[in-house]
């Protein structure tokens, strides 16, 4: 069946480092590809989206790019700051829209 | 512009209680969800709806029941709550057929069985 995978956490990066998170999935067909955002307390929210093959999504800083060959959708940004601390869930979904499948969330801490 | 309205925030139940968590949506979406948020396990679906008038299990249905009541709402109801069910519950929707298009999530529904 369709699944994500990405890495473990947590992740803990200074201000103004690299931020790389991977994520790689199952899935059969073309399913749309997403990275959320959940801050402390507070529910998922999108972050970016990429539908097709070789689609970027940005936004706030952030991209990732479909990679059809490779299976993956790796989150990255260049400079990080203290307000980007969050948990990241890499998901896709499939089969017209009406299943969504999420990785297991990777907590990122960003320190002054 | 509410999007996705969870009630309640939080709630505290007695093992054997039962209570139901509401879930609204303005946003005219064909498809909703209810997931279960455990430490270290992601987000696990447990009941979705892929249109008005259906619903279907997820991973981990046993001990929930939902209902579809209209386009706009989607209940989980817990019969008998159990510890085992004490996590953080998202409602999320999407619009489904029309696309395949982002899922919209509540803010969440803290749930405590001791």
């Amino acid at each position: 069946g369709d699944s994500v995978t990405q890495m473990e956490g947590p992740v803990t990066l200074s201000e103004e480092a690299f931020l790389t998170i991977n994520c790689t999935y199952t899935a059969t067909g073309y399913p749309s590809l997403f990275w959320y955002v959940q801050y402390p307390g507070e529910g998922l929210q999108l972050l970016l989206k990429a539908t097709k093959a070789d689609d970027k999504g940005s936004n706030k800083g952030f991209e990732a790019t479909y990679r059809k060959e490779t299976t993956s959708f790796h989150l990255e940004k260049g400079s990080v700051q203290v307000s980007d601390s969050a948990v990241y869930f890499c998901a896709l979904s499939n089969a017209g829209g009406n299943q969504f499948y999420f990785g297991t969330g990777t907590s990122l801490t960003v320190i002054p | 512009n509410a999007g996705v309205t969870q009630t309640p925030k939080f709630q505290v139940l007695k093992t054997g209680q039962s209570m139901t968590l509401q879930c609204a949506q303005d946003m005219n979406h064909n498809s909703m969800y209810w997931y279960r948020q455990d430490p270290g396990m992601g987000l696990r679906l447990i009941y979705y709806s892929a249109s008005e008038g259906t619903t279907d299990k997820g991973e981990v249905p046993n001990g929930y029941n939902v209902s579809r009541l209209n386009k706009r709402e989607f209940s989980l109801r817990l019969e008998s709550a159990a510890p085992s069910q004490t996590s953080v519950y998202f409602c999320a929707s999407s619009e489904g057929d029309r696309g395949i298009t982002e899922a919209f999530f509540g803010q969440g529904t803290r749930l405590t069985v001791v």
